[in-house]
């Protein structure tokens, strides 16, 4: 099965500091990568979708140069969350659609990333 | 604006009960998706339901698609323990001209002895 990666698995960082979030396909070249965000009992929220070699685009009220995501290669996407504060505390979750019509079907989940902003 | 709605959002039911879990969507799509999510833990894809009609069992649940009512389900048979779980539903928009997926509230499942 697909596999989807993201590293770090949890990061605590100071407020006004900027964090990296990767997030790779490992078995599958990706054509789409999604980026949500997931606050304690919530639903997930998509925040921006992200094509290889080209800007993502984000939802209405993300904001972007909050919240910038590069999508370096057809494997491997990146959210920094920039000057973050403790509202940006939550669980960062990333997703990638295949390019192969065997993966091309769902989206594929990596496991998460928890940040928290002191 | 796309909306997607689950019913019950929090369900408690006992060991051996059956229940339905029903994701209602706003417009138009032939592609849901169900996933669990325990606490904690990132999403675990459960079903994917890509046409109308499609029906799709594992184990306990079972879910299915009417894409012309717009309404899925997720049934639970017999429920036990390990069950306990929130349950989301995704509604696909890949096909229009919006490429993402949307997720229901979710239904926080609880399953008691």
């Amino acid at each position: 099965g697909a596999v989807v990666s993201q590293h770090p698995s949890r990061v605590i960082c100071k407020s006004g500091t900027s964090v990296k979030i990767e997030c790779r396909s490992l078995d599958f070249q990706a054509t789409t990568m999604f980026w949500y965000r997931q606050f304690p009992k919530q639903s997930l929220m998509l925040m921006a979708t992200s094509n290889e070699g080209s800007k993502a685009t984000y939802e209405q009220g993300v904001e972007k140069d909050k919240f910038l995501i590069n999508h370096a290669s057809l494997t491997l996407s990146t959210l920094t969350v920039t000057s973050a504060h403790p509202e940006d505390s939550s669980f960062y979750i990333c997703s990638a659609r295949g390019l192969a019509v065997s993966f091309a079907d769902t989206q594929y989940f990596g496991p998460g990333t928890r940040l928290t902003v002191l | 604006e796309l909306k997607v709605e689950q019913n019950p959002l929090f369900l408690s039911m006992q060991e051996g009960k059956n229940y339905t879990i029903y994701c209602n969507y706003s417009t138009t799509s032939d592609r849901l998706y169900w996933y669990r999510q325990d606490p904690g833990k990132s999403l675990e894809s459960l079903f994917v339901l890509l046409s109308n009609g499609a029906v799709k069992q594992e184990g306990r649940l079972m879910a299915s698609l009417d894409t012309k009512a717009r309404l899925s389900t997720l049934h639970i048979t017999a429920a036990v323990h390990d069950l306990s779980a929130t349950y989301f539903c995704a509604v696909d928009m890949s096909r229009t001209s919006y490429d993402k997926v949307i997720f229901g509230p979710g239904t926080s499942l609880s399953v008691i002895p």
